[in-house]
């Protein structure tokens, strides 16, 4: 069973368009993350759910819209997709905020 | 604030030889400092953690880092690279306080056989 897991892996869409990436975890964990990196691997942080509740929301257009139904789900909107939104997003959970994290195996997102 | 800053983007050993990997940190707390690596294509996995207990951390994969308060370091060291061990490697830094991970730009590591 897959830990984190992200659907879907690849996404390539045009300018303009609304895409969504899915996140789910089966282990349990209080806390889940969305990260960015871009074409240089730099990881950086862009929201943090606790329990269901936004914790860190870093500088991020509000094109951006995060969503947890549950403590199992983080899921990522994006509206009015742009070009140097392309990047890989991963989804990651830890068990409480400073605990290791386990990450999904990323979306890599290729807007054209 | 707390940050870390690994030196050498592009690091190449040798298959057999010692690998080493730099990472220090920034912190007015003391940190909890973790290693992943990044194979291509795939997603982050943890390698190490240090979380205040014994500061010779052993990971897997024969990976094994120091935190060494005094040079606020906390490099990453294999004995004997294997070509499986190219891939990318992330020093990350959080708080018994923080809320997030604060990662490092990366170190891309070339076995070269």
């Amino acid at each position: 069973d897959t830990a984190v897991s992200q659907t879907p892996k690849y996404l390539v869409t045009q300018m303009g368009n609304d895409k969504s990436i899915k996140c789910e975890q089966n282990l349990g964990h209080d806390t889940m993350y969305w990260y960015k990196q871009d074409s240089k691997k730099f990881l950086k942080i862009m929201f943090s759910y606790n329990n269901k509740e936004l914790i860190i929301n870093e500088t991020v257009p509000n094109r951006f819209s995060p969503k947890s139904p549950d403590k199992a789900h983080l899921n990522l909107h994006i509206n009015s997709l742009e070009l140097g939104d392309s990047a890989v997003y991963f989804c990651a959970s830890s068990h409480r905020v400073n605990t290791e994290a386990f990450f999904g195996q990323g979306t890599r997102l290729t807007v054209v | 604030a707390q940050s870390v800053t690994q030196l050498g983007s592009h690091v190449s050993v040798s298959e057999g030889a010692l690998v080493l990997l730099r990472c220090n940190y920034s912190s007015s707390v003391p940190p909890y400092l973790f290693w992943y690596v990044q194979y291509p294509n795939q997603g982050l996995q943890l390698l190490l953690k240090y979380t205040s207990a014994a500061t010779l951390v052993k990971g897997i994969n024969g990976f094994e880092a120091e935190f060494k308060k005094s040079e606020t370091s906390f490099h990453l060291t294999k004995p004997s690279a294997h070509m499986s061990d190219a891939a990318e490697y992330f020093c990350a830094v959080t708080l018994s306080t923080g809320n997030q991970f604060y990662f490092g730009t990366g170190t891309s590591l070339t076995v070269i056989p």
